[in-house]
């Protein structure tokens, strides 16, 4: 079964607008939240990470949300560019140093001029 | 600069050959994975190696087999192609420690077997 639940499958913004990916779990093991951020043709490349002790990151536009007592986790990035269109994908871990790394289904964002 | 390298980013097969994808890490990583990747499912961990010689099975083992004789390099093996085994393929590598949670992929391989 799924460990991480991931929505919406696809997303189109229009360019300035404001990107929200959100992610599902239920094992309260996991302590590790990454963000994985795919373009065309390329490897996953780790976009931002959290762990449950914060309930919110930023760097730059993209900003990681935790809700630890509804165990959900979401994506946002703020003044979403053409550039930032790829496939994001959100994981979870119990631990960082854990070898089981646990991704969601991914989400296709499309940022329209 | 970090770099994990897959030798073949598109092979075609038949049913019934052998394939072994080949990947090699220059940044000296005790764990190296391979990764399934196919549109609604994400990706599916299929092996890992945490040390030279020593693996682990992951969600998706049947059908595949590794192979670790050195530290920087990670081999996926298909005894048998079959069709169902066509998707991209992702090999990714990670240092040693409780904060290296990240995870450095090659750009992947896609493997059709026809």
């Amino acid at each position: 079964q799924q460990q991480v639940k991931q929505s919406p499958q696809s997303l189109i913004v229009q360019k300035g607008g404001i990107s929200i990916i959100n992610c599902a779990y239920e094992n309260t093991a996991f302590d590790y939240f990454p963000w994985y951020q795919q373009f065309p043709g390329k490897g996953p490349a780790l976009l931002i990470a959290i762990r449950p002790d914060v309930s919110e990151k930023k760097e730059g536009r993209f900003t990681i949300s935790f809700n630890k007592s509804a165990k959900q986790f979401s994506l946002h990035i703020m003044d979403s560019q053409p550039g930032d269109s790829a496939t994001y994908f959100c994981a979870a871990t119990p631990g960082a140093g854990a070898n089981n790394l646990f991704f969601g289904t991914g989400t296709r964002l499309t940022v329209i001029p | 600069d970090v770099k994990v390298t897959q030798s073949s980013r598109y092979l075609v097969k038949r049913t019934g050959e052998k394939v072994f994808l080949e990947c090699v890490q220059d940044m000296d990583h005790e764990n190296m994975f391979w990764y399934r990747q196919d549109p609604g499912l994400g990706l599916r961990l299929i092996y890992f190696s945490y040390d030279v010689k020593m693996k682990e099975k992951g969600d998706i083992p049947e059908g595949y087999s590794v192979s670790r004789e050195k530290k920087e390099r990670f081999s996926l093996i298909l005894e048998s192609a079959s069709t169902n085994q066509t998707s991209m393929y992702l090999c990714a590598s990670r240092g040693f420690g409780p904060w290296s949670g990240e995870l450095f992929f090659g750009e992947g391989s896609r493997l059709t077997v026809l």
